[in-house]
């Protein structure tokens, strides 16, 4: 079975450059998470989607952070225009049960390799 | 944010003892996760324990969970090199899943 994929795994931008990072989670699964990490760090989540719908954007930077799930299946995450302070790694992860569903607990995440941003 | 908290940040030991490293959380939880990141890689899940478990094994891991402590300590049995990583736990609360900030584990050969 495959895993999560995510593309690019490495990135490198002048800042005010664009950059869009693409995930295919596990097939059937209908949680979608993007999380940022910073070096040391756990992560930090930035969107949460069940299906196509966003559930949680709370922490999303949404003057220059993006994201869709088209379809509710690949998702991508844009940032235009990128700073410096946006240098770190982006998570994807996927999972079968859903946080808000079914009252108490949740299953595992499966997470991307990531996509390292080092912004100029 | 409501971040769970790890100790020790850091922890280097030689092979073949014993690592234990903890976590601890200020709100009510109904799972605990603990899972492992290599350098440069995505993060694996290692185990979950459920808010009405105290103990739970798998292979050489064993995690405990004390819900009136509102903490839980991940126990590595003879450690190996691979096991060389930062260690996560996470919880769910609130419908919401919380980090801890990981404590970064070096297994001396």
């Amino acid at each position: 079975e495959a895993g999560v994929v995510q593309s690019p795994r490495y990135k490198i931008i002048e800042k005010k450059q664009p950059v869009a990072f693409w995930c295919n989670p596990i097939s059937g699964h209908n949680t979608l998470y993007w999380y940022l990490q910073n070096l040391g760090q756990g992560p930090e989540l930035l969107i949460r989607y069940e299906n196509e719908e966003a559930v949680d954007d709370s922490q999303l930077p949404k003057d220059r952070f993006s994201a869709e799930r088209l379809k509710g299946v690949d998702s991508t995450l844009k940032i235009q225009p990128a700073e410096l302070g946006d240098s770190a790694v982006y998570l994807c992860a996927s999972s079968l049960v859903s946080l808000a569903g079914h009252g108490t607990n949740t299953g595992e995440l499966f997470f991307g390799e990531g996509s390292r941003l080092t912004v100029l | 944010s409501q971040q769970g908290e790890e100790d020790p940040q850091a922890l280097s030991i030689q092979e073949g003892e014993n690592a234990t490293m903890n976590c601890s959380y200020k709100t009510s939880i109904n799972n605990l996760q603990w899972y492992r990141q290599n350098s440069g890689r995505g993060l694996v899940h290692l185990i979950l324990i459920r808010s009405n478990e105290r103990e739970k094994h798998s292979g050489r891991l064993r995690v405990t969970l004390d819900t009136s402590k509102k903490s839980s300590s991940l126990l590595i049995t003879a450690s190996r090199a691979a096991d060389t990583a930062s260690y996560f736990c996470a919880f769910v609360s609130n419908y919401q899943l919380i980090w801890g900030a990981g404590t970064k584990l070096i297994i001396k050969p």
